[in-house]
């Protein structure tokens, strides 16, 4: 089954211990992008990837890294977690620019 | 910079009426238009996208929308609610030659029996 799988589905940790949210395709996917979904914000763009090792930032990219090692593969790192990055969190991917966007089903982050 | 504006942060309806979700752009270029639908718990799903092909564009479970240029709009569009559209809808746009996606604030839609 084509998909998008993020892990953990949530997750709850402390301030400043770092964490890796893993994401996976089995699409071949060339491009794939990390967002943030907050109540009244929407999603906004942290990162994105258009091919492995090309990655750039999008609208909130503060906080988080992200690596494009194998074309499947796109993790979020957060070195350092602070309360403001609690939030639920989702990958996706995509064939090219005028394809649409395939959503994993979300990584809900909770930083105490 | 790019931006979207949903009107509406959420909308009620009766089941049977006419649904109408408001998106507006700013946008120098013309711009690749999404709508995504996201039902509790999930990730977000495909209804629809623009890519300059027509302007009236027809999407899953009897969506559509129109791209009006000259208002810079993309509304959503439903002839007839049913129970099973309550959910968050998005509406995105991504500038043409880029990678960047700007999603709208979502609207909650509620179907009233």
């Amino acid at each position: 089954e084509a998909q998008v799988t993020q892990n953990p589905r949530y997750l709850i940790t402390v301030t400043g211990k770092k964490l890796t949210v893993t994401c996976s395709q089995n699409m071949n996917h060339e491009y794939m992008s990390w967002y943030r979904q907050d109540p009244g914000l929407g999603l906004r763009q942290i990162y994105y990837s258009m091919n492995v090792e090309v990655t750039d930032k999008g609208d909130v990219p503060e906080g988080y890294k992200v690596s494009r090692k194998e074309k499947r593969n796109f993790p979020l790192i957060l070195e350092s977690p602070s309360p403001n990055q609690t939030s639920l969190y989702f990958c996706a991917s995509s064939w090219a620019q005028d394809s649409p966007l395939h959503f994993g089903n979300g990584t809900r982050l909770t930083v105490t | 910079a790019q931006s979207v504006t949903q009107l509406g942060s959420h909308v009620s309806v009766s089941e049977g009426a006419l649904v109408l979700l408001r998106c507006n752009y700013s946008s120098s270029v013309p711009p690749y238009l999404f709508w995504y639908v996201q039902y509790p718990n999930q990730g977000l799903q495909l209804l629809l996208k623009y890519t300059s092909a027509a302007t009236l564009v027809k999407g899953i479970n009897g969506f559509e929308a129109e791209f009006k240029k000259s208002e810079t709009s993309f509304h959503l569009t439903k002839p007839s609610a049913h129970m099973s559209d309550a959910a968050e809808y998005f509406c995105a746009v991504r500038t043409s030659g880029t990678y960047k996606y700007i999603f709208g604030t979502g609207t909650r839609l509620k179907v009233l029996a």
